[in-house]
Order: C-alpha cells, then sequence, then structure tokens
C-alpha cells in the first residue's frame, strides 16, 4: 500500500534560517506528490506539487524536488518568516482524482 | 467565490450519542473526500463520492460511520453511538479540474468532534 514519512518536529528555526523537512514515500505506480500547509485556526493549503519523476514544485519560496530514485520530496526554504510557521503534510496521491496519503505533518515554528 | 464549509465548527457529543455533519463542497466539483485526522496526526482517508455515488468506503473504520450525498452536491458524515476515540477533526475536500491536466482537491476548514 502507499504511505508517507515525513521528519517528526517540532522544528524551530531563527527567522531568515535554511529550512528542510525530509519526506520520504512508498506507493504502487507513479504517484503525484504534495506538500499541504495548515496554519493555526485555518484548513489545509495545498502548498505545491509535482506530479512525475524530476519535476520541481515551488511556490512562496518553497520548493520540493521529485526524486524517484530516492523515493523522495524534501521540502526546503531559503529564508524563513515569522508567518511560515505552521503545520507542513507531505502527501501523495495515485490516479488523478482520488485519495490523499498524509504523513504525520512536521510542525515548524520560526522565532524572530 | 465560496469555498468548502462544514459544521458545525465544533461538536461535543457523549459517548453513546449520534453525529451528523455536514459539508457544503464548491460548487459544481463532482468529487467529495472525507478525511478524519486525529490530534497530532495526519489525515487519514474515510470516503469517496463521484457526484452521488459513494465510489470508495474502504477508510471507514467501523459500520458505526455512514456517509451520503444524495444530490450529488451536500455530504453529511454521520456517527452512531460514538466512542472515545472517534474524537477527531473531520475534514471534507471537494475536487475538480483545474485544467486539462490539473486536479486538485480543496479542503474545508473541518469539524473538530470531542466524545466525552
Amino acid at each position: 500500500g502507499n504511505s508517507v514519512t515525513q521528519m517528526e518536529g517540532p522544528v524551530t528555526l531563527s527567522e531568515e534560517a535554511f529550512l528542510t523537512i525530509n519526506c520520504t514515500y512508498t506507493a504502487t505506480g507513479y504517484p503525484s506528490l504534495f506538500w499541504y500547509v495548515q496554519y493555526p485556526g485555518e484548513g489545509l493549503q495545498l502548498l505545491l506539487k509535482a506530479t512525475k519523476a524530476d519535476d520541481k514544485g515551488s511556490n512562496k519560496g518553497f520548493e520540493a524536488t521529485y526524486r524517484k530514485e530516492t523515493t523522495s520530496f524534501h521540502l526546503e526554504k531559503g529564508s524563513v518568516q515569522v508567518s511560515d510557521s505552521a503545520v507542513y503534510f507531505c502527501a501523495l496521491r495515485t490516479g488523478t482524482a482520488s485519495k490523499l496519503t498524509f504523513g504525520t505533518g512536521t510542525r515548524l515554528q520560526v522565532t524572530l | 467565490g465560496a469555498g468548502v464549509s462544514q459544521s458545525p465548527r465544533y461538536k461535543v457529543a457523549k459517548r453513546g450519542q449520534d453525529v451528523a455533519l455536514r459539508c457544503d463542497p464548491i460548487s459544481g466539483h463532482v468529487s467529495l473526500f472525507w478525511y478524519q485526522q486525529a490530534l497530532g496526526q495526519g489525515p487519514e482517508f474515510l470516503t469517496y463520492f463521484q457526484n452521488e455515488a459513494q465510489l470508495d468506503k474502504s477508510g471507514l473504520p467501523s459500520d458505526r460511520f455512514f456517509a451520503e450525498r444524495p444530490e450529488g452536491s451536500v455530504s453529511t458524515l454521520k456517527i452512531q453511538r460514538t466512542q472515545q476515540e472517534d474524537s477527531a477533526v473531520y475534514l471534507c475536500a471537494s475536487g475538480s479540474f483545474r485544467d486539462r491536466d490539473s486536479y486538485e482537491q480543496y479542503f474545508g476548514p473541518g469539524t473538530r468532534l470531542t466524545v466525552t
């Protein structure tokens, strides 16, 4: 079956620090990969996605590259801001209009 | 336009009570999903509708859980005889093709169910 493993949090960084949140996956077939973000008190929002190997998804300064050889989709940002404090979920989907399989989430806290 | 809405946002139920959670998807969205998110965990799939047809209910944890979408729009997740382990946030998502090659799910804010 499908599964997603992401690094445990919380991750605490100072503003302007470099961020990496690791995500690896196991899937049957060729999944699409996603990062979702959940800000305090808000619903899940799609942050970025990649649908095939070597694709890079990017949004709001965040990036992740679909690495089929290492089954990974690590999230990176060069300089985090306090407003990036949230919970980040890695997820995959096999098939177009089908269910998402999520990791357990990584809480990021950015301090001044 | 309006996003996915869910009601109630918070529900406290005594153990053994029945609850009904409502999801209003984005207008015109064919796909609708329910997920359960336990505290400190990622969302887990419960069930999926395409229009009014329930195509996948493999994630429903027991026969106490029942979902319907009778007119292919609003959906209701019903939990009978609630147990403490049912305490979680229940998320609804509706989906559509943004363009020919891009399908996305849009999530509602969730209903936080606490069973006492």
